[in-house]
């Protein structure tokens, strides 16, 4: 049982490219989120879903898309990289209120 | 709105003393609260949960939480520290009355255990 994998766990990115963090959960939950996390700081909600086709923004949603058009999948798009966007991106997953979340391992991205 | 508060960015404790470390939360409704913890390059684990009954919680790796309503507060606690310890832990709060079951963390405490 894989639980949340994210991939790459590394990346470099020059201003202005483009790239999908892919975040894939064999647990099926219904819930799914990413957040950025940025040197001693907490946790912001970036974008959140509730089940397949079902998309919402978070805290700071500017920057970034998602879809989700499978209950397992849930990439997180970066359309036109810039400099604030240099953090560690968490996947995480749930099956509903009470239940705890379950987070990947990260992606560090650097923009430069 | 919801929010958390851990208002220590650091806690120090020597091995196998008591270690405390503190948060407080803000909810409309009835709190749903949660302790994760963090090792170096990897993503948030969780240690324990308060949802209802009572208010001493136990978790993972001799961890427990004690929820006051009173002060709106929900410390983690363990009786003796181990260096294995030391890592950054967050509280998170999930208000029952929030659409879109979200979580909102605290800024997170690093936990630094001296042999």
């Amino acid at each position: 049982n894989a639980g949340v994998t994210q991939t790459p766990k590394f990346r470099i990115l020059k201003i202005g490219q483009s790239m999908t963090l892919q975040c894939t959960q064999d647990m099926n939950h219904n819930y799914m989120y990413w957040y950025r996390q940025d040197p001693g700081m907490g946790l912001k909600l970036i974008y959140y879903s509730v089940g397949a086709g079902i998309t919402d923004k978070g805290e700071v949603p500017n920057g970034y898309n998602v879809s989700r058009s499978t209950t397992e999948d849930f990439p997180l798009r970066l359309e036109l990289a810039a400099p604030s966007q240099t953090s560690v991106y968490f996947c995480a997953s749930d099956g509903g209120h009470v239940s705890p979340l379950h987070f990947g391992n990260g992606t560090r991205l650097t923009v430069t | 709105a919801q929010s958390v508060a851990q208002p220590e960015d650091q806690v120090n404790v020597a091995e196998g003393n008591p270690l405390t470390v503190k948060c407080t939360y803000s909810v409309s409704g009835n709190p749903y609260l949660f302790w994760y913890v963090q090792y170096p390059n990897r993503g948030l684990q969780f240690l324990l949960k308060y949802i209802t009954g009572d208010n001493l919680v136990k978790g993972s790796y001799g961890f427990e939480a004690e929820f006051n309503k009173s002060q709106t507060s929900f410390h983690l606690k363990k009786p003796s520290a181990l260096v294995s310890d030391s890592a950054l832990y967050f509280c998170a709060v999930r208000d029952l009355g929030n659409a879109g079951n979200m979580l909102t963390f605290g800024g997170g405490t690093r936990l630094m255990v001296k042999p």
